[in-house]
């Protein structure tokens, strides 16, 4: 199975950058994925993650390094909308193909003016 | 047509009602996922249908029954829950078995009374 830690909250200016940081311990790795979730909304997919290395997609960028079981999300030029909770989760490879996605517990981003 | 779907939005029942829940996509994805999230929580896998077949059943309790009639559609069969189920239900999928995310619905929000 797979044990995945972030921080609970984080609070930050508009205009800042923050970066939400997850590590994970897992028998089998497939993949890291991050989701933004408005309270009381479904997850919706940022980015992923499966080598090494930096993946950026406009304001948000993610990281990985499998060797260290660690990534990080980097949110720039914070808007009042990215206030949400933040997702990090791992696919997990030992199971069949399809895989089993195991989500940590969420950092929730406060942006304050 | 690029989302998931799931009816009803809100669903309040006794517990010695029987309900279902509904998902639909017309993406062609082959991969079909339930989900269950409590608040402040993150989702918690249910069950994984993969070319219509179950593929994962996390050990839940059989008063959650899955059913998958066609590659669009997946139901979730609800039996004789407790209050203790009451959650926002989740489901997602997936276009295949390469390093895809999953496209998530936006949720049906049970309360067992």
């Amino acid at each position: 199975g797979q044990n995945i830690d972030q921080p609970t909250e984080m609070t930050a200016t508009e205009g800042a950058i923050v970066q939400i940081n997850c590590t994970y311990q897992t028998s089998g790795f497939n993949g890291l994925f991050w989701y933004q979730q408005h309270a009381g909304e479904a997850p919706t997919f940022l980015s992923y993650n499966v080598l090494d290395g930096l993946e950026e997609k406009g304001r948000f960028s993610s990281f990985l390094s499998r060797s260290k079981g660690y990534s990080y999300l980097l949110l720039k030029e914070l808007q009042m909308k990215d206030s949400a909770s933040y997702l990090c989760a791992v696919r997990d490879g030992t199971t069949d193909s399809w895989g089993k996605f195991q989500f940590g517990a969420g950092t929730q981003v406060v942006v304050t003016p | 047509d690029t989302e998931v779907t799931q009816t009803p939005k809100h669903l309040v029942m006794g517990m010695t009602n029987k309900k279902s829940l509904k998902c639909e996509q017309h993406m062609g994805h082959r991969a079909m996922y339930w989900y269950k999230q409590k608040a402040k929580k993150p989702p918690e896998l249910m069950f994984v249908y993969s070319y219509e077949k179950l593929s994962i059943n996390e050990s839940v309790p059989s008063r959650f029954s899955p059913e998958c009639p066609n590659s669009s559609l997946l139901n979730l069969h609800l039996h004789a829950l407790q209050p203790e189920d009451s959650a926002l239900y989740l489901c997602a999928s997936r276009p295949g078995q390469g390093m895809d995310e999953q496209y998530f619905g936006p949720g049906t929000r049970l309360t067992v009374t």
